[in-house]
């Protein structure tokens, strides 16, 4: 079946670091992909996502480009900071089957000061 | 804030016991999901309605079980509790049930710890 594969964390960076963080995934369809973060005692919330193949997500500074040929969707950041600390999941929906997103296990971010 | 409220937001309860979890999606959405977080099993989906119908079935157990009202609030119904039942369970809901297109609001949770 369809599955994500993050990096393991906790990734622990200086304020105004360089952020990347991995995803692959594996999908018998077209899937679309989603990065999302959770804040502390937060639920999660859509931080971007991409449809298509070649599609770059951004927000907030964050961006993704959906990879067809390394079927990858890694997160990347110029420059942290503190209130980016939070757990980051990958994830992917089935354009096809519908609807349920199939999360990643999450990448704890800590970044200090 | 992302509109969708759930409640309570902790529980703690006996195993063999029996809990409901209840969802109110943001205004105008359709389509609820249940998610359930786990440190071992990480984010899995359960569960899906879309307009008082089940949509969609995940890693959902049989002890469990779901329902979407005609106010369209929803409710998890959680019995015969085990320790590992122990759980932050999540609700999101959309405008749609085509998830892949359409943004999912999660709300915050509830934290349900079997003991």
């Amino acid at each position: 079946g369809d599955s994500v594969t993050q990096m393991e964390g906790p990734v622990t960076l200086s304020e105004e670091a360089f952020l990347t963080i991995n995803c692959t995934y594996t999908a018998t369809g077209y899937p679309s992909l989603f990065w999302y973060v959770q804040y502390p005692g937060e639920g999660l919330q859509l931080l971007l996502k991409a449809t298509k193949a070649d599609d770059k997500g951004s927000n907030k500074g964050f961006e993704a480009t959906y990879r067809k040929e390394t079927t990858s969707f890694h997160l990347e950041k110029g420059s942290v900071q503190v209130s980016d600390s939070a757990v980051y999941f990958c994830a992917l929906s089935d354009n096809q089957a519908g609807t349920a997103l199939i999360f990643g296990k999450g990448t704890t971010l800590s970044v200090s000061s | 804030d992302s509109g969708v409220t759930q409640t309570p937001k902790h529980l703690i309860t006996a195993t063999g016991q029996r809990v409901t979890l209840r969802c109110s999606p943001r205004s105008g959405d359709l389509s609820v999901y249940w998610y359930q977080q786990s440190l071992d099993q990480g984010l899995q989906f359960l569960i899906q309605y879309y307009n008082g119908e089940e949509r969609a079935k995940g890693n959902i157990l049989e002890r469990f079980s779901a329902q979407q009202f005609p106010d369209l609030h929803s409710e998890l119904n959680l019995s015969s509790l085990e320790l590992g039942d122990s759980a932050l369970y999540f609700c999101a809901s959309s405008t749609s049930p085509a998830g892949a297109f359409y943004e999912q609001y999660f709300g915050p949770g509830t934290r349900l710890t079997v003991t």
